[in-house]
């Protein structure tokens, strides 16, 4: 069985430029969570989406958004970028109301 | 008082020797606990769920929840090199859309 899987590994931005990321779930998995490691830091909850809706979001600023297609996959959007953005973004699926999420290899974003 | 607490370390054992990892929390009504294990450079692994109070064993991992002190803990059996990671407990608070929270993570080293 496919794992998560994410796109593009790595991502070089320069500050003020905008950012996409993508996730696809594992096949069956309608729930997708993101989140931000940032080096020396633990992981901090940005968005959960559910069966194309959010479901809960966490104290990221608006710039930060997302959406859930049809298909379960989901993509982050990260506008106006800033040096501080500059971090590992992880995306997490699970089973609807199952809560054991498993995570993709991340996508490293930095920018400049 | 952060939501969820662990001891950063390193925790350092012996090939061979249990290791005991740690981890607080502060909502009183969480109902799901999990342990993950991270590799430098690499995505967190779900090892273990626990969801009621009392042990649960995995090979050579043992999860311990114990609700009325608000402590779940995690025991590695037969330590090897291999377990060298950083291992990260995440809580999932209370109600049906609330996120999965987890601590800074402790960095465990296995010596030979």
């Amino acid at each position: 069985e496919a794992g998560v899987t994410q796109s593009p590994t790595h991502l070089i931005k320069t500050r003020g430029q905008q950012a996409t990321l993508r996730c696809s779930p594992i096949s069956g998995h309608t729930s997708v969570y993101w989140y931000q490691q940032a080096l020396g830091l633990g992981l901090q909850f940005l968005l959960w989406y559910d069966e194309g809706e959010e479901r809960n979001r966490g104290n990221f600023p608006p710039r930060f958004s997302g959406r859930q297609f049809p298909n379960y996959s989901s993509e982050l959007n990260v506008n106006a970028l800033e040096l501080e953005d500059s971090a590992l973004y992880l995306c997490a699926s699970s089973l609807q109301l199952n809560y054991e999420q498993y995570f993709g290899p991340g996508t490293r974003l930095t920018v400049t | 008082q952060k939501e969820v607490e662990q001891n950063s370390g390193p925790l350092s054992v012996p090939e061979g020797a249990i290791a005991s990892l740690n981890c607080t929390y502060s909502d009183r009504g969480s109902q799901s606990f999990f342990w993950y294990r991270q590799y430098s450079g690499k995505s967190p692994e779900l090892i273990m769920s626990i969801y009621s109070n009392g042990d649960k064993e995995d090979g050579r991992f043992t999860a311990q929840l114990n609700k009325a002190s608000q402590y779940v803990s995690l025991l590695i059996r037969d330590s090897q090199p291999s377990d060298s990671a950083t291992y990260l407990c995440a809580v999932k608070g209370t109600g049906t859309a609330s996120k999965l929270t987890f601590g800074t993570g402790t960095r465990l080293q296995v010596t030979l």
